[in-house]
């Protein structure tokens, strides 16, 4: 069965603090990479996404690097704030799958 | 702006019962999903839908049926509602082609009593 592992399971980072979380895939075939943000009581929402043409993708204060020969990615949220706190998933589909496969999530707290 | 649409946010119902969750896309999705959401679970495939009238199952389909009669809705039956099918109900919807966004609706938090 296609697996993301995903870690940490929970995170907790002061204001100001680096958050990173980390996902590492075995089929070489995935060829999309998105990282969800998800609030409670609400749905996962689409944060930023890669491809494995790059090695990285920067947007605001969210970072995806992307290593593909050790088949990881993960994602540097710069400059944590208490808004940022919700669960994050990661993903990765092919173009030739119906489903996307996702990690099990972190739970990320930033501390004021 | 684009929108997955569940019919319940809360919905609570007792053991036994026939629960059916809606859920409604206006993007003209293809794929259409079904997960349940558990802490330290992550998001688990109940059933997904490729077009209408087709179904597959997912990871974990024991206890659930779906329906799917026009391409905006997917619907998600729970025949005999128990308690271990208290969970968060998230419908999602995709286009066809495997590397793209998938949208989520805002979920039903479900609890069988």
């Amino acid at each position: 069965q296609q697996q993301v592992k995903q870690s940490p399971q929970s995170l907790i980072v002061q204001k100001g603090g680096i958050s990173i979380i980390n996902c590492a895939y075995e089929n070489t075939a995935f060829d999309y990479f998105p990282w969800y943000q998800q609030f409670p009581g609400k749905g996962p929402a689409l944060l930023i996404a890669i491809r494995p043409d790059v090695s990285e993708k920067k947007e605001g204060r969210f970072t995806i690097s992307f290593n593909k020969s050790a088949k990881q990615f993960s994602l540097h949220i710069m400059d944590s704030q208490p808004g940022d706190s919700a669960t994050y998933f990661c993903a990765a589909s092919t173009g030739g799958s119906y489903i996307p496969t996702f990690g099990r999530g972190t739970s990320l707290i930033v501390h004021p | 702006d684009v929108k997955v649409t569940q019919s319940s946010r809360y919905l609570v119902k007792r053991t036994g019962e026939k629960v059916f969750l809606e859920c409604v896309q206006d993007m003209d999705h293809e794929n259409m999903f079904w997960y349940r959401q558990d802490p330290g679970l992550g998001l688990r495939l109940i059933y997904f839908s490729y077009d209408v009238k087709m179904k597959e199952k997912g990871d974990i389909p024991e206890g659930y049926s779906v329906s799917r009669e026009k391409k905006e809705r997917f619907s998600l039956i729970l025949e005999s509602a128990s308690t271990n099918q208290t969970s968060m109900y998230l419908c999602a919807s995709r286009e066809l082609g495997g590397s793209t966004e998938a949208f989520f609706g805002q979920g039903t938090r479900l609890t069988v009593v």
